[in-house]
């Protein structure tokens, strides 16, 4: 079975500043791909960035990146110059064969002006 | 950019009602899914479609639960008798193949209230 465990419930950012989102996971597969989704009050599920595992380069998508440690499982999200559209919930996601997603309890992200 | 749709925004109902919760996936798209998320919890999948049948569905999707493609456009959530535990936001997602290359885009979700 898949797990994927986000240990900070809360986070908070001052505006312009950089903050890091932790992620872990534990997957028994060798090909599989993990995502950050951002659920703003909307509560829509938009995807922020994915991440192949069997590629060892880190994504990245503008202001946003990752550090991805295969061999700790690890996949944490960097946003650089912080902005107050980023806050959000930040979910942390997996996906193995039989192509379901396996998200974790979520981060609320704050950004302070 | 085209985007799935759910409908209704917010559905409320009476415990022991039936519900149907509607989503028009991305046209070309031929995978289909539904996630639930009860409030401040995690998202949780409940069931795949593939060619007019489930490919795969979590221990969440019971008896009570039921998916259909009624028509080429439109997939729906069927709970057949409501419980309160079933209030959640509904998430429905599709993606053109099963490869994992392709992305599952989500709609806006539907937000069941069982009273």
């Amino acid at each position: 079975a898949q797990t994927v465990t986000q240990s900070q419930p809360e986070m908070s950012v001052q505006e312009a500043e950089t903050v890091t989102l932790s992620c872990t996971y534990d997957t028994s597969e060798s090909d599989y791909y993990l995502f950050w989704y951002k659920q703003p009050p909307s509560r829509q599920m938009i995807l922020v960035i994915r991440q192949e595992a069997y590629k060892q380069q880190n994504a990245t998508e503008n202001r946003f990146s990752v550090n991805f440690q295969k061999a700790a499982k690890s996949f944490s999200l960097k946003i650089s110059d912080s902005q107050l559209g980023d806050a959000a919930m930040y979910f942390c996601a997996s996906e193995t064969s039989g192509s379901r997603l396996t998200f974790g309890e979520g981060t609320q992200l704050t950004v302070n002006p | 950019e085209p985007e799935v749709t759910q409908t209704p925004s917010h559905q409320v109902t009476q415990m022991g009602q039936e519900v149907i919760l509607r989503c028009v996936p991305i046209s070309n798209h031929l995978y289909f899914y539904w996630y639930r998320q009860i409030l401040g919890q995690k998202v949780e999948f409940l069931v795949s479609f593939y060619n007019n049948e489930i490919s795969e569905k979590s221990e969440i999707f019971d008896d009570q639960f039921s998916v259909e493609r009624p028509d080429g456009s439109n997939f729906t959530l069927k709970i057949r008798s409501t419980k309160l535990e079933d209030s959640a936001m509904y998430f429905c997602a599709s993606r053109v193949t099963s490869g994992r290359r392709n992305i599952q885009y989500f709609g806006a979700g539907t937000r069941l209230s069982v009273l």
